[in-house]
């Protein structure tokens, strides 16, 4: 059974810190994982995907790796702002569905 | 592009009544997934349709149904509300590129 687990599940940093947040999951047999941001009560914003074949994708100050031996993805976010405060939440592809983990619940303080 | 589109934003029913809820897939997409999402905790996959017939379940009981119609619009129905269905449930849609587009969510609240 895939599970997905993200660490740190909050995570409060000052504005500018460059920072990383992490994404396991059991399973390496996933098609894509995909990174959504979700302000609260929202719904989710697409923010990043990654093919199984891919080991990183870059938008702007976002890059996303994939490393599928380890079962591991992180998400990095360079010179944070206040306005990514969020939920980030990673999601892997299999079976036609996707599996998320918890979320990592980010506070970036002017 | 128009995106996903989900109806109501909010909604609240008392326990043991019927509720439907609605989504729009974004232009086209002829996938529809829904959701549930409990407070604190990450979406989980109730079922998805492609081509108006359901083509994968997670674990939810069958009070939990859906539609697909042909302009690939969808509904999710929960008969026999329980208090613990309270949750943000979204609907996302996905076509021939990978990924999935979700809507901004059905906020129920059973009482």
């Amino acid at each position: 059974k895939q599970e997905v687990t993200q660490i740190p599940a909050a995570l409060s940093v000052p504005e500018g810190e460059n920072l990383v947040l992490n994404c396991s999951f059991t399973d390496s047999a996933i098609y894509n994982l995909q990174w959504f941001r979700q302000d609260p009560g929202k719904g989710l914003t697409s923010l990043l995907l990654i093919q199984s074949s891919q080991r990183e994708q870059t938008s702007g100050r976002l890059n996303a790796s994939l490393d599928k031996s380890s079962g591991r993805s992180t998400l990095y976010i360079a010179a944070s702002q206040p306005g990514d405060s969020a939920t980030y939440l990673c999601a892997v592809k299999k079976g036609g569905k996707l599996i998320f983990g918890q979320g990592t619940e980010l506070s970036v303080k002017p | 592009e128009t995106g996903v589109t989900q109806s109501p934003t909010h909604l609240i029913k008392t326990r043991g009544q019927q509720v439907t809820l609605r989504c729009s897939s974004q232009s086209g997409h002829n996938t529809v997934s829904w959701y549930q999402q409990a407070l604190g905790q990450g979406p989980q996959f109730i079922f998805q349709y492609y081509r108006e017939e359901e083509n994968g379940r997670g674990n939810f009981p069958p009070r939990f149904s859906g539609l697909q119609f042909p302009n690939y619009s969808s509904e999710l129905n929960v008969n026999a509300l329980e208090l613990d269905d309270s949750a943000l449930y979204l609907c996302a849609s996905s076509g021939t590129s990978p990924g999935y587009t979700f809507g901004s969510g059905t906020r129920l609240t059973v009482v």
